[in-house]
């Protein structure tokens, strides 16, 4: 069964720092781009940011509202993804969600995982 | 920035009703977009990608349409298991942005 399943949120004072991880089973992830989507409480969906695969040299691309504080990384050798999210505000409260992609075509952002949730508040 | 618009932000409808939802783009994307449902408390869910293609496993009810700037998911007889948020994306440039969603409820 192709599955993402996300883990590492929590409770986290403003200006902290926390680490999701993103589990890929069931595909061959060093394929695919991850991406990952956020969502806070009660308000709509928002792209974080995106890590190409290996052969377009695992290279990253930010939303304005979280670059140079969040980075992508990526292990293929575990089949997983991540966020390293620091100097954290309020406004990131949200569920983070992971998600398979490709450039173009019928894996576009297909297979979504469950989400985990992050609270940033003192 | 692309920036994505949806009408409306909100329906009611009874089941069987045919409901269309429209997305346009602030620029031309091709036919980047796909377009999800999510209920309360889930991960979003595809139903259709570029544009017009429909996903594996989704009810032929569901339908997309559009290209360039102007998209529309159509759902030709609403079921109860239909009442939920459907939000569209365009992944043709960076930043990647969703439509602000629209909500279809039980009339």
């Amino acid at each position: 069964e192709v599955q993402l399943v996300e883990s590492g949120g929590g409770l986290v004072q403003p200006g902290g720092s926390l680490r999701l991880s993103c589990a890929a089973s069931g595909f061959t992830f060093s394929d695919y781009y991850m991406d990952w989507v956020r969502q806070a409480p009660g308000k709509g969906l928002e792209w974080v940011g995106r890590s190409r695969n290996k052969a377009n040299s695992y290279t990253t691309e930010y939303a304005a509202s979280v670059k140079g504080r969040f980075t992508i990384s990526r292990d293929d050798s575990k089949n997983s993804v991540y966020l390293q999210m620091n100097s954290l505000k309020t406004g990131d409260t949200a569920m983070y969600y992971c998600a398979r992609s490709v450039t173009t075509g019928v894996h576009v952002f297909d297979i979504w995982g469950q989400g985990t949730m992050v609270t940033v508040s003192s | 920035d692309i920036q994505m618009t949806q009408s409306p932000s909100s329906l009611s409808a009874s089941v069987g009703d045919r409901v269309t939802i429209t997305c346009r783009a602030s620029q031309g994307i091709r036919n980047d977009l796909g377009w999800y449902q999510q209920k309360p408390d889930k991960a979003p869910k595809r139903l259709i990608y570029a544009a017009s293609s429909l996903q594996s496993g989704v009810p032929s009810r569901f339908s997309g349409s559009g290209s360039g700037t102007e998209f529309t998911l159509t759902i030709s007889s609403l079921q109860p298991e239909d009442f939920a948020t459907y939000y569209c994306l365009q992944h043709n440039s960076y930043p990647f942005t969703f439509g602000p969603g629209t909500k279809v409820d039980i009339k």
